[in-house]
């Protein structure tokens, strides 16, 4: 158990529609990424907040959008769903901005139909 | 510039074989090289990591070798075993400029018993 933890496991919605994945890192780690992960496909780095600020953005669609709370957890917005959007998306989290390891939760499974 | 290229996409090995995965990078600012490992319907797991003031660095069976000559870092994975069959992910990161932590598109390893 890697301690992250993301709800829902499993989303389907139907295109259009709008959604909100939720992720609770590790106990005091400041530092959570979110990526995005289709069939067959590597991890796409979505976006990095650390300590509430955003600090880094990948390829992250205008559609899509994320934010940290002041408890750290942290929630990615997909908004206008379209097909291609169904994936596996991941949620990591790490104690510091620098490089470390991340530690992965099991990730939300977005089903568009 | 910010890509990870690896390679192969898929691997097969007879167990007690030695699986290698090869890791290619263009950004020199990269300066933090992880291995996760995923099994399905898991998020990715931290392996083995290495900074590139080393050239080699070995946990049990699993070994990264770095050249920073070359920008290519690979997994060496002695004595493979069934239970080693996952995906394997190479990433890079660094802290300078826009910190970015990017993966590889993951090599599917099958061990055969």
């Amino acid at each position: 158990d890697s301690g992250v933890t993301q709800t829902p496991k499993h989303l389907i919605t139907a295109t259009g529609q709008r959604v909100t994945l939720r992720c609770s890192p590790r106990s005091g780690d400041l530092s959570v990424y979110w990526y995005q992960q289709s069939l067959d496909q590597g991890l796409q780095f979505l976006i990095h907040y650390y300590n509430g600020e955003e600090r880094a953005k990948g390829n992250i669609l205008e559609r899509f959008s994320a934010q940290q709370f002041p408890d750290l957890h942290s929630e990615l917005n997909l908004s206008s769903l379209e097909l291609g959007d169904s994936a596996l998306y991941f949620c990591a989290s790490s104690p510091q901005v620098s490089n470390s390891p991340l530690h992965f939760g099991n990730g939300t499974r977005l089903t568009v139909t | 510039q910010q890509q990870v290229k690896q390679s192969p996409q898929s691997l097969i090995v007879q167990k007690g074989g030695i699986s290698i995965i090869n890791c290619a990078y263009e950004n020199t600012a990269f300066d933090y090289f992880p291995w996760y490992q995923q099994f399905p319907g898991k998020g990715p797991a931290l392996l083995i990591a290495i900074r590139p003031d080393v050239s080699e660095k070995k946990e049990g069976r699993f070994t990264i070798s770095f050249n920073k000559s070359a920008k290519q870092f690979s997994l060496h994975i002695m004595d493979s075993q069934p239970g080693d069959s996952a995906t394997y992910f190479c990433a890079a990161s660094t802290t300078s400029g826009t910190y970015k932590y990017i993966f590889g598109t993951g090599t599917r390893l099958k061990v055969l018993a």
